[in-house]
C-alpha cells in the first residue's frame, strides 16, 4: 500500500500565527482526502475533509492539487488549543491511509 | 454525538497469551473497522468488516488476528498469540456505508501492552 508522507515537525508558533502543512500521497487510486487531528494518546478526530476546489471552515483552510499529489492545511490565528498532531490522511475505499502526522504546539 | 465504545481502556498481558480487544459501533453503522497505532508511528489499517465478513485485510492482519461480530452489537478483534510488537494502541471505527467521504467515527482505544 502507498505511503503518505508529512514533514513530522515540530512546528512551534506563538499564538496568532498562521501556520502550514504539506503532506504527498503516492496512490493515484486516492478517492478522497482529509485532515484528521490527534491530542497525544487520543483517537484521531476528523478536523476537515480537502476537496479539490479547497475548502475552509473557520480558521482552517484545506488544498488538494490531485495533478502533483498534494495536500495542504493552513491554520491562521493559532490558538493554544490547536497544539496537537495533524494527519494527513487518504481515502483508498475501504481503508484511511495515514501520515505519520505533524505536531504542532502553540505558545502563549 | 453517538459514539463507539472500545472495552478495555488498557489490557497488559504475556506474550503468548490471547487477547480480545472488544467494540461497540454504533447502532445503524454497517461497516466496521480496526486500526492500530504503535507508539510514536502512525495510524496503520488492519481490517474492514460487513455483512459478518472481512472485505479487506492488510498485510498486517495476519492469521493470529481474527475478528467477530458475535452478537449483532459487539465487533471484536482477537490476536490469538501475542507478540512484543503487538503492543500498540488499536482503535476500532465505524461508519454507515463505505463511500469515498463517509465519516468513520473512532472509539477511544485500547492500549495493548505485552510483556
Amino acid at each position: 500500500r502507498k505511503e503518505v508522507e508529512q514533514d513530522p515537525g515540530p512546528f512551534n508558533v506563538p499564538e496568532g500565527a498562521t501556520v502550514a502543512f504539506n503532506c504527498t500521497y503516492s496512490n493515484s487510486a486516492s478517492q478522497s482526502f482529509f485532515w484528521y487531528r490527534q491530542d497525544c494518546r487520543k483517537e484521531p478526530k476528523l478536523l476537515m475533509s480537502v476537496y479539490s476546489s479547497g475548502n475552509e471552515d473557520g480558521r482552517f483552510t484545506a488544498q488538494l492539487n490531485r495533478a502533483s499529489q498534494y495536500i495542504s492545511l493552513l491554520i491562521r490565528d493559532s490558538k493554544l488549543s490547536d497544539s496537537a498532531t495533524y494527519l494527513c490522511v487518504v481515502n483508498v475505499v475501504p481503508a484511511l491511509i495515514f501520515g505519520k502526522g505533524t505536531t504542532l504546539s502553540v505558545s502563549s | 454525538e453517538p459514539e463507539v465504545t472500545q472495552t478495555p481502556s488498557h489490557q497488559v498481558t504475556q506474550m503468548g497469551q490471547e487477547v480480545i480487544l472488544r467494540c461497540v459501533p454504533i447502532s445503524n453503522h454497517l461497516y466496521f473497522y480496526w486500526y492500530r497505532q504503535i507508539l510514536g508511528q502512525k495510524v496503520e489499517f488492519l481490517v474492514s468488516f460487513y455483512n459478518n465478513e472481512i472485505s479487506e485485510k492488510s498485510e498486517i492482519f495476519d492469521d493470529q488476528f481474527s475478528v467477530e461480530r458475535p452478537d449483532g452489537s459487539n465487533f471484536t478483534l482477537k490476536i490469538r498469540s501475542t507478540k512484543l510488537e503487538d503492543s500498540a494502541m488499536y482503535f476500532c471505527a465505524s461508519s454507515r456505508k463505505v463511500a469515498t467521504n463517509e465519516k468513520l467515527f473512532f472509539g477511544s482505544g485500547t492500549q495493548l501492552s505485552v510483556l
